[in-house]
């Protein structure tokens, strides 16, 4: 399975941009990029995912690199409620495709 | 919706004891899971479903027993626990239009003594 790598952690001020960072040097054609975040004490939930283009929900956007090789998950106006652990994963679409998670970047946001 | 829902909450156990974890979900979805997180670490996969009657391995499966003979259910069963099994252990769920998003329960947190 190709593999992600993300910083370990990561300060950010209330009300301003958020750049995540993510590797997959590794990534294969068919590999979609997703991007989970795990709030203090509770269970993962889904951020966004892309393929090869840039992605915008109301949550976040996605930038992935043209050579797929790096992608950046980006919180246009982080709050306190974005503090979390955010996971950055590989997976194929398709049904019997898993979720590995990693141990993510932990976001810290400053008042 | 209710989403993915967990029983119990929190539950503490003996080695050696077996117990079974639930999980529920209300959306159709076909692909359920069972994840593990220890302190300060990520999810690792124990188990998976891709529809009733079909399971497999997945990560980190020894100790753990799952079946799914509904959609809407795929209870774990730990069969003899052991103290290296204390965690907080997630349930998910993904399907139908939005195949990509999984939900994830809000876990069940055991201690095993």
């Amino acid at each position: 399975d190709a593999k992600t790598t993300q910083p370990n952690s990561m300060e950010s001020n209330e009300e301003e941009p958020v750049h995540l960072p993510c590797n997959h040097s590794t990534i294969s054609g068919t590999d979609y990029i997703h991007w989970y975040r795990q709030l203090p004490s509770q269970g993962p939930e889904y951020v966004i995912h892309g393929l090869t283009s840039n992605v915008n929900n109301r949550m976040a956007s996605l930038a992935i690199a043209e050579d797929r090789k790096s992608s950046t998950l980006i919180l246009h106006r982080a709050t306190l409620r974005d503090a979390a652990v955010y996971y950055c994963i590989l997976s194929p679409t398709g049904a019997n495709s898993k979720l590995t998670f990693g141990k993510g970047i932990t976001l810290s946001v400053r008042p | 919706n209710a989403g993915v829902t967990q029983t119990p909450k929190f539950q503490v156990l003996k080695t050696g004891q077996s117990m079974t974890l639930q999980c529920a979900q209300d959306m159709n979805h076909e692909y359920m899971s069972w994840y593990r997180q220890d302190p300060g670490m990520g999810l690792r996969l124990i188990h998976y479903s891709v529809g009733a009657g079909i399971t497999d391995q997945g990560e980190v499966p020894n100790g753990y027993n799952v079946s799914r003979s509904t959609t809407e259910d795929f209870p774990l069963r730990l069969l003899s626990a052991a103290p290296s099994q204390t965690s907080v252990y997630f349930c998910a769920s993904r399907g139908g239009s939005s195949y990509n998003e999984q939900f994830f329960g809000p876990g069940t947190r055991l201690t095993v003594l």
